[in-house]
């Protein structure tokens, strides 16, 4: 069964840069996820889809500060130049193994 | 430009039935890939994927809330249906509707994301 695991939260500093992690259970090193932005009382936005190769396709709109990688089980979103604007929680979404959607539980980003 | 928005009822009592009508433009439920599905995020909780019907009318549930829920999907007004029975006051939240996106992995099969959410409505359920 297919499990997704994101830290809690994740700080960094304004001008900074800041790399959040989504962990695919073991087994699921194939596993394509999408990483999505959640701003207080808002539906969340499309960022990008990160593949298991480490390529991404960034929604219609993301700034070329946002970017994604992959390593193993692990995807990754990266947040250079950090700014106010970008604090918000981040979740992944993948296609489990019983023929259904799934999401990270969340990570709260906080730009200090 | 796509669009989505969920409308039904914003309090519903323990035990009834919700049905929650998800309304798009911008995008035809007839084009093959093309999914729209519903996800519910409890107060102060994480998102929560709770089902998906594709345009070739395949449909997915959560394993955990597949009882008791049915979706449906009506091409020719853009709209698709989710209905939720026996409800509890746990299934208090936000829910959303979203536009999927199909594609394909070799060694992971066929999987949809969604790409484009609708704004949510605030569900309470409580007697």
């Amino acid at each position: 069964q297919l499990v997704v695991t994101q830290s809690p939260s994740a700080s960094a500093s304004p001008g900074a840069s800041v790399k959040i992690t989504c962990t695919l259970s073991s087994g699921h090193s194939t596993y394509a996820i999408a990483w999505l932005q959640q701003k207080p009382e808002k539906g969340p936005r499309y960022l990008m889809k990160v593949d298991s190769d480490g390529s991404h396709t960034k929604g219609d709109g993301i700034p070329d500060r946002f970017s994604g990688s992959s390593s193993g089980t692990d995807r990754y979103l990266t947040i250079s130049s950090l700014q106010s604007d970008d604090e918000a929680e981040y979740y992944c979404q993948t296609w489990g193994t019983g023929i259904h959607g799934v999401f990270g539980g969340g990570t709260k980003l906080t730009v200090l | 430009q796509i669009t989505l928005r969920e409308s039904g009822p914003t309090v519903v009592k323990p035990t009834q039935t919700l049905t929650l009508t998800c309304t798009f433009s911008g995008f035809s439920l007839t084009n093959s890939g093309v999914g729209v599905g519903w996800i519910r995020q409890p107060p102060g909780k994480a998102l929560e994927w709770i089902a998906l019907i594709q345009w070739n009318d395949n449909r997915y549930f959560s394993p955990s809330l597949k009882n008791g829920l049915t979706i449906a999907k009506d091409t020719s007004r853009n709209k698709v249906v989710l209905t939720m029975t026996n409800l509890d006051p746990v299934d208090t939240g936000t829910y959303y509707c979203a536009r999927g996106l199909q594609s394909y992995a070799p060694r992971s099969g066929y999987y949809t994301l969604f790409h484009n959410w609708g704004r949510g409505t605030l569900v309470t359920v409580s007697s």
